[in-house]
């Protein structure tokens, strides 16, 4: 099975600051790795889908970017409603455990 | 509206069995791959099950493989996920969620809001 390794786990920053999560793969996964929001009380949203293709609708502040087996989530100047968890996940034929996940907290 | 609509869960007794259903409205059902995903009580999301917009590819984890089925009726926009001999570890929300496709792809672009289960004696 694939283990995905994200940090930071918690990440303290200010509105308008660049913000960088990072999920290193245990091994290649091609490329297919998404990347998740999710708020309390509510269901993930897509951000990020083949490590670096924006989901419709998502600001284009929000990217993704690979180097291996390495994938980082950039949000380029983080915004008040971008406070929340962020998760990588890897899935095609590499599909299953998410990342344990980032909380942005302010 | 685009959404999904989660039922079935409760709490429920170690080695019995519960099924989810998961209603979708606002988009062409058979044209996608549908997935159940679950959160354990201060854990991560887990994928759990997916089935391919016909039926005809399914997938599980590991730890449910003989225990859950998965299924669809897309004749009635639905999917289903049939659990037995239920463990403690079990114990999550169960999410439904939308494939970006018809195969079992796995990046989901819909999910639902959850049906907890609960498995204790």
């Amino acid at each position: 099975d694939i283990q995905m390794t994200q940090s930071p786990s918690t990440l303290s920053a200010s509105v308008g600051d660049r913000v960088t999560i990072t999920c290193r793969a245990s091994q290649s996964i091609s490329g297919w790795l998404a990347w998740y929001q999710q708020k309390p009380g509510k269901a993930p949203k897509l951000l990020i889908y083949k490590a670096s293709s924006l989901e419709y609708g998502v600001p284009s502040r929000f990217s993704g970017s690979e180097s291996g087996t390495e994938f980082t989530l950039t949000i380029a100047s983080l915004q008040p409603d971008d406070f929340a968890t962020y998760y990588c996940q890897p899935y095609n034929d590499y599909l299953g455990t998410f990342g344990q996940g980032t909380r942005v907290e302010i | 509206e685009v959404q999904l609509v989660e039922s079935g869960g409760g709490s429920i007794q170690p080695g019995r069995s519960l099924r989810l259903s998961c209603t979708a409205s606002g988009f062409i059902f058979d044209d996608y791959a549908m997935h159940w995903v679950r959160r354990a009580p201060g854990k991560g999301l887990e994928w759990v099950s997916g089935i391919s917009w016909s039926g005809g590819i399914i997938q599980y984890t590991d730890s449910v493989k003989g225990r859950f089925t998965i299924s669809r009726d897309n004749a009635k926009n639905s999917l289903f996920l049939q659990m037995s001999s239920l463990r403690p570890e079990d114990t999550a929300l169960y999410y439904c969620a939308k494939d970006r496709v018809s195969v079992v792809e796995g990046s989901f672009d819909l999910w639902g809001q959850g049906t907890m289960v609960t498995v204790s004696s």
